[in-house]
């Protein structure tokens, strides 16, 4: 049973620049969740995905920007990069939840982003 | 306030001892609540999950949650050195269920 699957894993980028990183959620799995992780810092929420449409926002620019597709997997695009953005980068996958029951978000490896 | 909150540690305890992690969160914060594991360079990994008042065992793992104080723990019994990481607490924003607002970790050590 596949996890969630993240590539690249490293990316070198310099400022202004833009980058796209992909995700394929665990098996069974229909929803993503994007992460921005600093270094000795909490993952920060980005956005999240379901049924292909963007349904929850952290406080992140709109130089921050995602995707959904068909078959669950997701892209987040970063414009007009920034020093500051360098950082992990984690995706989570879960099963939609309704109510007042959260479900468990599951991991992938990151992208390691670094912007010279 | 954050919406939660944890020592950033480094919490040191000997092998075999009993590590106790804790967590606070606000009333913007959803009272369910996930622990999760980083070894450094690597992403969190999903350990317990709890959402009703009281204690969930698993294994070695016991989560607490105390919803009238706010307050979630994970114990972890008979620590070992590969316990040595970073402890993520992390819980639904009230506002949306599924957008999890995390802790900034309590590193735990664990010496042999």
């Amino acid at each position: 049973d596949a996890g969630v699957t993240q590539s690249p894993t490293h990316l070198i980028k310099t400022r202004g620049q833009q980058v796209t990183l992909r995700c394929s959620p665990k098996s069974g799995h229909d929803t993503v969740s994007w992460y921005q992780q600093a270094l000795g810092q909490g993952p920060q929420f980005i956005f999240q995905y379901y049924e292909e449409e963007e349904r929850q926002r952290g406080n992140f620019p709109d130089r921050f920007s995602g995707h959904q597709f068909p078959n669950y997997s997701s892209e987040l695009n970063v414009n007009a990069l920034l020093l500051g953005d360098s950082a992990l980068y984690l995706c989570a996958s879960s099963r939609w939840g309704t109510g007042l029951v959260n479900q468990p978000q599951h991991f992938g490896d990151g992208t390691r982003l670094s912007i010279l | 306030q954050k919406e939660v909150e944890q020592n950033s540690g480094p919490l040191s305890v000997p092998e075999g001892a009993i590590a106790s992690l804790n967590c606070t969160y606000s009333d913007r914060v959803s009272q369910s609540f996930f622990w999760y594991r980083q070894y450094s360079g690597k992403s969190p990994e999903l350990i317990m999950s709890i959402y009703s008042n009281g204690d969930k065992e698993d294994g070695r793992f016991t989560a607490q949650l105390n919803k009238a104080s706010q307050y979630v723990s994970l114990l972890i019994r008979d620590s070992q050195p590969s316990d040595s990481a970073t402890y993520l607490c992390a819980g639904p924003m009230n506002t949306g269920f599924q957008k999890l607002v995390f802790g900034t970790g309590t590193r735990l050590l664990v010496s042999p």
